[in-house]
């Protein structure tokens, strides 16, 4: 099963870029990468996803390396409000199964 | 558009209770999903849906039941309630197989 690999933790200066690392090794070919947070208790909210091309939206950036085994979420400006449970997702084949893991939480410090 | 919307957002049963979990979307989202989340960990899928009167089992189904007889509800029934099903349930839906899946607020349910 191509699960995913997250630190449990990271801290992070306000206003400067989070990198969050995930590792995917057993991806395969045709599955997507997925990025999801989680701020307290609250429903995870999709931050962005991909294939083989890195990504950007108006929340991250998606870097996907070239034999895609990992990715980087990158938050550019860290804020208090980016605190939160972040999830590296890889979508297998089989539908019925999308790991959550455990992910990593980043604490965004002033 | 409300988006995902859950009843009851708090709920305490007796074991051996049962109840059944609201869930309705507003987005005319094909996919539906339920998840289950225990204190410290991530998600798990216990079942989902790829449209109305399709439902398949997650990683976790055993103890819940489902049905999705329209589009927008995805009712998940607990029967026989267990304390190892005190969790947070949080229902899901989107588009598409790849789309971004937009969650509810969850429930918080305690079996004692």
């Amino acid at each position: 099963d191509a699960k995913t690999t997250q630190p449990p933790s990271m801290d992070c200066a306000e206003g400067r870029a989070a990198n969050l690392p995930c590792n995917h090794s057993t991806i395969s070919g045709n599955e997507y990468v997925y990025w999801y947070r989680q701020i307290h208790s609250q429903g995870p909210q999709y931050i962005i996803h991909g294939l083989k091309n890195n990504e950007t939206n108006e929340m991250a950036s998606l870097i996907i390396t070239e034999d895609r085994k990992s990715s980087t979420l990158i938050l550019p400006h860290a804020t208090l409000r980016d605190t939160a449970v972040y999830y590296c997702i890889v979508r297998l084949y089989n539908f019925n199964k999308f790991y959550f893991g455990s992910g990593t939480k980043l604490n965004v410090k002033p | 558009n409300a988006g995902v919307t859950q009843t009851p957002k708090f709920r305490i049963l007796k074991i051996g209770q049962s109840m059944t979990l609201q869930c309705t979307q507003d987005m005319n989202h094909n996919y539906m999903y339920w998840y289950r989340q225990d204190p410290g960990m991530g998600l798990k899928l216990i079942y989902y849906s790829v449209g109305a009167g399709i439902t398949d089992k997650g990683e976790v189904p055993n103890g819940y039941n489902v049905s999705r007889s329209t589009t927008e509800d995805f009712p998940l029934r607990l029967e026989l309630a267990a304390p190892s099903q005190t969790s947070v349930y949080f229902c899901a839906s989107s588009y598409g197989r790849e789309s971004e899946q937009y969650f509810g607020p969850g429930t918080r349910l305690t079996v004692t």
